[in-house]
């Protein structure tokens, strides 16, 4: 099956600070990539859809410019968290879509903690 | 607005003890329900798509079924490598076709 990686699988960072997030779809071309977040024992929440080349579409109370999301090719989107704060602490999975494919891959994850 | 709900919200098995999974979804006009399976710190791991009512799909022990309101995992024989969440989703046509995960329901399979 198609592989998506997604690094780091862990960061801790200072509050303040900013931490990319990287994730590539390693043996297939991804149009649409998305982003979600997950929070200790809750399901996946949709942050963002991004399409290659275009601006990413954010959900309602995502905040664009912090969280902010680059698909620069067909293989690789990255999320950048801004200033983040310890609030921002959360399990980040990316996804991707093969083509009209409706079955989304997704990534191992990126927990992240901020102290 | 298009909602999943599944449940039980955790269930604890006995190796070799069946159960079954419920999801119940609320959708405009479905393009798939979908089940995941997640390991503790890790991304979901694709396991079906069903389409129709009255579609099934099998894998190992696993089996997905599909009414036109909820859908359900049927494990057969459970083995402690089963223990996971399982996730239901259905495409979201309004955020380019994501998929709108309920909660999940957290499986633990005791030898």
């Amino acid at each position: 099956g198609a592989v998506v990686s997604q690094h780091p699988s862990w960061v801790i960072c200072k509050s303040g600070t900013s931490v990319k997030i990287e994730c590539r779809s390693l043996d297939f071309q991804a149009t649409t990539m998305f982003w979600y977040r997950q929070f200790p024992k809750q399901s996946l929440m949709l942050m963002a859809t991004s399409n290659e080349g275009s601006k990413a579409t954010y959900e309602q109370g995502v905040e664009k410019d912090k969280f902010l999301i680059n698909h620069a090719s067909l293989t690789l989107s990255t999320l950048t968290v801004t200033s983040a704060h310890p609030e921002d602490s959360s399990f980040y999975i990316c996804s991707a879509r093969q083509g009209y494919n409706e079955k989304l891959f997704f990534g191992s994850g990126t927990q992240l903690s901020v102290l | 607005e298009d909602q999943v709900t599944q449940s039980p919200e955790a269930l604890r098995l006995q190796e070799g003890e069946s159960s079954s999974l419920n999801c119940s979804y609320t959708v405009s006009g479905l393009r798939g329900l979908f089940w995941y399976r997640q390991d503790p710190g890790k991304g979901p791991e694709f396991l079906f798509t069903l389409y129709s009512a009255g579609e099934e799909k099998e894998k190992e022990r696993l089996k997905a079924t599909l009414t036109k309101k909820e859908s359900f995992l049927h494990i057969t024989a459970p083995k402690p490598e089963d223990s996971a969440t399982y996730l239901c989703a259905v495409q979201d046509p309004f955020s380019g076709y994501a998929l709108n995960f309920g909660k999940g329901t957290s499986l633990l399979v005791t030898p």
